[in-house]
């Protein structure tokens, strides 16, 4: 069974601050994404990782993925309030099933 | 605006009580996923449906079911429901793919189920 483990599951950072969520998954997958949430709000695509040590950039978000490691990191450079949210990390098993990490709820004050 | 259309957006009802939740998919996606997310679930695959025919199958439980109906969009189906049953219900459409596979899941706007 495919397992996805995020952290930290709480964050709360300064705003101008870097920091750095991880995502390890369990068993062997080819793809990856990365979901922002608002509370009470959908789930937004921020990035899809499909080969190992692939980069995406988006603004102040950067995600990475190791395959052989099992891990993905989603990197956050100078903080802004506005990047408050919950970020889900979710990984594809069996071609069909998007699994999702716990979650990481940032927070970001001035 | 992700293009996914869910319906109704609130729905309040009873214990034993039976709905159906209903899904649009973004025009031209043939794969329709229902999740239910839970503050202490977190975000569960429960079903996908691909052109019509179930594709794959996470923790659904027998009370529960969906379909897809040949103009795509999908019904979830909830009964004798439970307490524990009150989340968020999202559906999310991908392009999918005839032989697996699918591209990027695109969210609705989810349907909050709250059983009293």
């Amino acid at each position: 069974e495919l397992k996805v483990e995020q952290n930290p599951l709480f964050l709360s950072m300064q705003e101008g601050k870097n920091y750095t969520i991880y995502c390890n998954y369990s068993t062997t997958s080819d793809r990856l994404y990365w979901y922002r949430q608002d509370p009470g709000k959908s789930l937004e695509s921020l990035f899809v990782l499909l080969s190992n040590g692939a980069v995406k950039q988006e603004g102040r978000l950067m995600a990475s993925l190791d395959t052989k490691a099992r891990l993905s990191t989603l990197h956050i450079t100078a903080a802004v309030h506005d990047l408050s949210a919950t970020y889900f990390c979710a990984v594809v098993l069996n071609t069909d099933k998007l699994i999702f990490g716990t979650g990481t709820r940032l927070q970001v004050f001035p | 605006d992700s293009g996914v259309t869910q319906t109704p957006k609130h729905l309040i009802t009873a214990t034993g009580q039976r709905v159906t939740l209903r899904c649009s998919p973004r025009s031209g996606d043939l794969s329709v996923y229902w999740y239910q997310q839970s503050l202490d679930q977190g975000l569960q695959f429960l079903i996908q449906y691909y052109n019509g025919e179930e594709r794959a199958k996470g923790n659904i439980l027998e009370r529960f079911s969906a379909q897809q109906f040949p103009d795509l969009h999908s019904e979830l189906n909830l009964s004798s429901l439970e307490l524990g049953d009150s989340a968020l219900y999202f559906c999310a459409s991908s392009v999918g793919l005839a032989g697996g596979g699918m591209g990027t899941q695109y969210f609705g706007p989810g349907t909050r189920l709250t059983v009293l």
